[in-house]
């Protein structure tokens, strides 16, 4: 199975910083990878998905990228509305794998 | 309005057997794979299985550490879709998803409409 190794595994930024949290596949994946925002007692929301097409209704702030190993999610001037944790799925193959999660607090 | 409602969570021992089950309203569900995912307590996500749709005969794919004890079925005229939980575990012990699998027009997947969970407790 593709392991997902995804960090930094909590981050704490101010209003209007840039964000960026990264997740590397232990394989090549193309691009099939996409991004979750989880509030606390919620279900995921899915932000990104292909590695870099935004979700209808989702913030421009929020923005994929990255290639076969390499992804980034970045939120461009993060709110205070961001806080949550964020996880990265790759769907390149079975099974699915996520990575294990970003908490985002707002300083 | 679109949405999945799971329900049949609850205390089970273990050893024990549960079926869980996720309601699907607002949309053609028989369109869709669907997928469960669970997440411990205070852990990250896990993605347990998938189902597919008629055309793909229904096939299914699971996460290998839980192969031979869940088993991911549909029920398309009830726009139903459940997960048999057999000999669990406590480490079994999450909210269990239920999510549906969107493709866009290119093809590409992602789960895009999430219910709100269901609690499933092992334990003695």
């Amino acid at each position: 199975a593709i392991q997902m190794t995804q960090s930094p595994s909590s981050l704490s930024a101010s209003v209007g910083d840039r964000v960026t949290i990264t997740c590397r596949a232990s394989q090549g994946i193309r691009n099939d990878i996409g991004w979750y925002q989880q509030r606390p007692g919620k279900a995921p929301k899915l932000l990104i998905y292909a590695t870099s097409s935004l979700q209808g209704g989702v913030p421009s702030r929020f923005s994929g990228s990255g290639s076969d190993t390499d992804f980034t999610l970045t939120i461009s001037s993060l709110q205070p509305e961001d806080s949550a944790t964020y996880f990265c799925l790759e769907d390149y193959g079975y099974p699915l794998t996520f990575g294990g999660g970003t908490k985002v607090e707002i300083k | 309005e679109v949405q999945l409602v799971e329900s049949g969570g609850g205390l089970v021992q273990p050893g024990g057997s549960l079926r869980l089950s996720c309601a699907a309203s607002g949309f053609t569900f028989s369109d869709h794979f669907m997928d469960w995912v669970r997440q411990a307590p205070g852990k990250g996500l896990e993605w347990v299985g998938r189902i597919r749709k008629k055309p793909n005969n229904y096939t299914t794919e699971y996460a290998a550490s839980l192969k031979g004890r869940f088993t991911i079925s549909r029920d398309d005229s009830n726009n139903s879709v459940f997960l048999q939980m057999n000999s669990v575990k406590t480490e079994d012990t999450a909210v269990y998803y239920c999510a549906r699998v969107w493709s866009d027009s290119s093809g590409r997947d992602a789960l895009n409409l999430w219910g709100q969970g269901t609690m499933v407790t092992v334990s003695s």
